[in-house]
């Protein structure tokens, strides 16, 4: 199976500020077949980035995912208040598909 | 619009059996793959196992493998989670997702509630 380790556990910024979230994985993800999903509290997963750097529809431009390999990062240039939430990596290249145990996004 | 819609919360016995549904419109029910994905009392996503609702090809991670069964009724557009006993580990909100055109999930249902206890 591959192992997601997504890093830190908790980010605490203020608004305005670029949160960098990471996701570090056992084996290669190849074809950058890595998502990203926000989790709100009470509520179900959101799609927000596939291919590793894709966005979803609907998906506002801050919110931006890079990396390959076995490195990638989700970062959100400038948060805003309403993007406190629990982020999870994901790959779907190698079954079973696994995620990252998450980070959750805080505001000061 | 594309709406996966699930049953609602369940209150179970250990050793009770269990099917949960999860209800599919505004696509082609037989063109996209649906995921289930279990989230315990505050922790992290796992994914369970998948159905291609053409076929009715299953693929489980073998940590659910043997546990529950993965279904569709193409006639309804309906996936389905099914235990036959049910344990109070199985404790859990359970998320159908429907895979967009990789293997990633592009939409969700609201998620079921179940909970198991004597």
């Amino acid at each position: 199976d591959i192992v997601l380790t997504q890093s830190p556990e908790t980010l605490s910024l203020s608004p305005g500020e670029r949160a960098t979230l990471s996701c570090r994985a056992s084996q290669t993800v190849s074809s950058g077949s890595l998502a990203w999903y926000q989790q709100k509290a009470g509520q179900a997963p959101r799609l927000l980035i596939y291919g590793a750097s894709t966005r979803a529809t609907g998906i506002p431009d801050r919110f931006s995912g890079s990396g390959s390999g076995t490195d990638f990062t989700l970062t959100i240039s400038r948060l805003e208040p309403e993007d406190v939430a629990v982020y999870y990596c994901q790959q779907y290249i190698s079954s079973p598909i696994t995620f990252g145990g998450g980070t959750k996004v805080e505001i000061k | 619009e594309v709406q996966l819609v699930q049953s609602g919360a369940e209150a179970k016995k250990p050793g009770e059996s269990l099917r949960i549904s999860c209800k599919t419109s505004g696509y082609r029910f037989t063109s996209h793959w649906i995921s289930w994905v279990r989230q315990m009392p505050g922790k992290g996503l796992e994914w369970m196992g998948r159905i291609d609702p053409s076929d009715s090809y299953t693929n489980y991670s073998p940590s659910f493998q043997g546990h529950v069964t993965i279904s569709s009724d193409k006639s309804t557009s309906t996936a389905y989670l099914q235990w036959t006993s049910l344990q109070a580990s199985d404790t859990a909100m359970y998320y159908c997702a429907r895979e967009g055109d990789g293997n990633y999930d592009d939409y969700w249902g609201r998620g079921t509630l179940v909970t198991v206890s004597s």
